[in-house]
């Protein structure tokens, strides 16, 4: 079956440090790849998402390449702020079932 | 205009009661989904309806019944709630056959059971 796999966190990081968040996935075919965001106490945001190998999605900052070799897709920024704070959800779309499949999150945390 | 809605926002109810969590999307959406953030903050897809349709339905206790009324609305029942169901409860909806299919989620439901 489908899996998706996030490096644990809680990730701490001061302001303006470089951000790497990685994310490892199995599937079968060629899913699409998704980063999706959780605020504290609020509901799920889509950040950036890639269709297929090569694919850089960006959004605010973000990017995220997706790697076909190396079945991955990690989030990276090159200056995090205090804002940034939050769950990161690393996500594949099963195309042919239409559930995604979700990783199990990373906190971060950044500190002034 | 909120795309994707849920009520309520926040539901504290006692062990075996029966409950109802709402939904809607204005996005003229043909899909619909329900999934569970447990407390570790892990998240599994629990049903999906296309059109009215429900087309999955993961291994969820039968006590947890989705209804679909009509394409914009997916609403889920649960009987004789456990103390395991707290939890927050995540809608969303997307298009498929639009490219890529994006997912939009509600704002999730709190669920606590007492």
């Amino acid at each position: 079956g489908n899996s998706v796999t996030q490096m644990e966190g809680p990730v701490t990081l001061s302001e303006e440090a470089f951000l790497t968040i990685n994310c490892t996935y199995t599937a079968t075919g060629y899913p699409s790849l998704f980063w999706y965001v959780q605020y504290p106490g609020e509901g799920l945001q889509l950040l950036l998402k890639a269709t297929k190998a090569d694919d850089k999605g960006s959004n605010k900052g973000f990017e995220a390449t997706y790697r076909k070799e190396t079945t991955s897709f990690h989030l990276e920024k090159g200056s995090v702020q205090v804002s940034d704070s939050a769950v990161y959800f690393c996500a594949l779309l099963d195309t042919g079932r239409r559930a995604l499949t979700f990783g199990s999150g990373t906190r971060l945390q950044v500190q002034p | 205009d909120t795309a994707v809605s849920q009520t309520p926002k926040y539901l504290v109810t006692q062990m075996g009661n029966d409950k109802s969590i709402k939904c809607e999307q204005n996005l003229g959406h043909d899909t619909m989904y329900w999934y569970k953030q447990d407390s570790k903050k892990f998240l599994k897809i629990m049903f999906s309806y296309n059109n009215k349709e429900l087309i999955i339905n993961e291994t969820v206790p039968n006590r947890f019944s989705p209804k679909s009324p009509d394409k914009a609305h997916l609403n889920l029942h649960i009987n004789s709630l456990e103390l395991g169901d707290s939890a927050v409860y995540f809608c969303a909806s997307s298009q498929p056959g639009q490219g890529l299919e994006t997912q939009y989620f509600g704002p999730g439901t709190r669920l606590l059971v007492l």
